[in-house]
């Protein structure tokens, strides 16, 4: 069964701490992405990556950054964490236009910054 | 960039009925996906559908790339297809992230 697994499901951190979100795929898909999820704002795209240590920023990229240093994983760091970045994040991966497109996500991290 | 708009934004059902969820789309697209989350959040594929008609048990979709719509047909609901339906589609042809409508709230009582 083909996975995209996030580390952790909840996360509780301290405003100001550095956080890193991880995300692991099976699938050697040659596209990830990070979103996240707030209500009524759905789902904005933070950044995605193409390839190896190739980054593009999304949407609301403000106070993330992000490392591929292997094709199978991407993470997002939230360099200090802040009270507005409480939000559920999703990692998905997906093979390019063509190849068969098709989205798969994680589970979700629900992160709380106190 | 494309706008992505989903009606209803919420749906009661009794288990058992039918229903259709309605995504418009202001760009032509190549890559058009439902999704459907779970109530504990998790995220799953239900269709990659740029164009025509898929099945899948009892769901269908379809898209009429022409018209700029598509639909996501729910038969014989059942309470465990409660959750959010997202539609998505990506900004610009050739683009490889996704813009999210803003969902479709479905609840199914028994």
């Amino acid at each position: 069964d083909v996975k995209v697994t996030q580390s952790s499901r909840y996360l509780v951190k301290r405003t100001g701490e550095k956080v890193f979100l991880e995300c692991v795929q099976d699938m050697d898909h040659e596209n990830m992405f990070w979103y996240r999820q707030d209500p009524g704002l759905g789902l904005r795209l933070i950044y995605f990556s193409y390839d190896v240590k190739m980054k593009e920023k999304g949407d609301i990229p403000e106070g993330y950054s992000v490392s591929r240093e292997k094709k199978e994983r991407f993470s997002l760091i939230l360099e200090s964490a802040s009270t507005n970045q409480t939000s559920m994040y999703l990692c998905a991966s997906s093979q390019p236009p063509g190849q068969g497109a098709v989205y798969t996500f994680g589970s979700g991290t629900r992160l709380t910054v106190v | 960039g494309i706008q992505v708009e989903q009606s209803p934004p919420d749906l009661i059902l009794q288990e058992g009925a039918n229903s259709t969820l309605r995504c418009n789309f202001s760009d032509s697209v190549n890559n058009l996906q439902w999704f459907h989350q779970n109530p504990w959040g998790q995220l799953i594929n239900l269709f990659y559908i740029p164009s025509g008609t898929k099945q899948n048990g009892r769901l269908s979709a379809t898209t009429v790339a022409t018209e700029r719509y598509s639909l996501l047909y729910i038969s014989s609901s059942q309470t465990t297809d409660s959750g959010v339906y997202f539609c998505a589609a990506p900004p610009r042809r050739g683009f490889q992230k996704l813009v999210f409508g803003t969902g479709t709230r479905l609840l199914v009582s028994p």
